[in-house]
């Protein structure tokens, strides 16, 4: 069974700039979950999907990160404008719903200049 | 967003030794998970506990969930090199949905 996918796994950016990340998750699984991992610390819930529809993102820093899982599949979070203190992992995640197991990609390490 | 706490924060201890790790909240679970994570990879799961009480084995790994679903422990017996890492517990809370990280114990086994 194929696991969750990011892409890029590493992005050097400068700060004020915009990115975007990409996650492709286990095939039929319905939620999915993007966390935020500054090193050093435990990763940070960012949004909750289930589906297409949002369940969480009470933590999602709304004047900048936007993500969308369009068609209940694939998502791509955005960052516009980056600052110095999004450096971090964001890392994508999957499980076949709420309270399962959920199965992590490697990770997109971002770094603000 | 509930918080998961996670004691210690870092730890470091020779090869042979054994260790436990604890992750505690005020609020009751309806399942807890631990993982454990290396640099520059996502978090993998090692086990899932969902009813009070439980304890799992994995080989020299015991993990405990508390009778009343707020706590548990991981145990590790004849720590190895190999096991260094991130340990981190994440949780639903009993009427919640959103999926949360404690922030992690570090260890450190040194052979």
């Amino acid at each position: 069974e194929a696991g969750v996918a990011q892409s890029p796994r590493y992005k050097i950016i400068e700060k004020r700039q915009s990115v975007a990340f990409w996650c492709n998750p286990i095939s039929g699984h319905a939620t999915l979950y993007w966390y935020q991992q500054i090193l050093g610390q435990g990763p940070k819930l960012l949004i909750q999907f289930q589906n297409n529809g949002v369940v969480d993102d009470s933590q999602l820093p709304k004047d900048r990160f936007s993500a969308e899982r369009l068609k209940g599949v694939d998502s791509t979070l955005k960052i516009q404008p980056a600052k110095l203190e999004d450096s971090a992992v964001y890392l994508c995640a999957s499980s076949l719903g709420v309270n399962t197991e959920a199965f992590f990609g490697q990770g997109t390490r971002l770094t603000v200049v | 967003t509930q918080l998961l706490e996670q004691s210690p924060q870092f730890l470091s201890i020779q090869e042979g030794e054994n260790l436990t790790v604890y992750c505690n909240s005020s609020s009751v679970f309806s399942s807890l998970q631990w993982y454990r994570q290396e640099p520059g990879e996502g978090p993998v799961l090692l086990v899932t506990v969902v009813t009070g009480g439980e304890v799992k084995k994995l080989k020299r790994l015991t993990f405990q969930f508390g009778d009343a679903r707020k706590d548990s422990s991981l145990h590790i017996t004849a720590a190895q090199p190999g096991d260094t890492g991130l340990y981190l517990c994440a949780a639903t809370h009993l009427y919640g949905q959103n999926f949360v990280f404690g922030p992690g114990t570090r260890l450190s086994v040194l052979p």
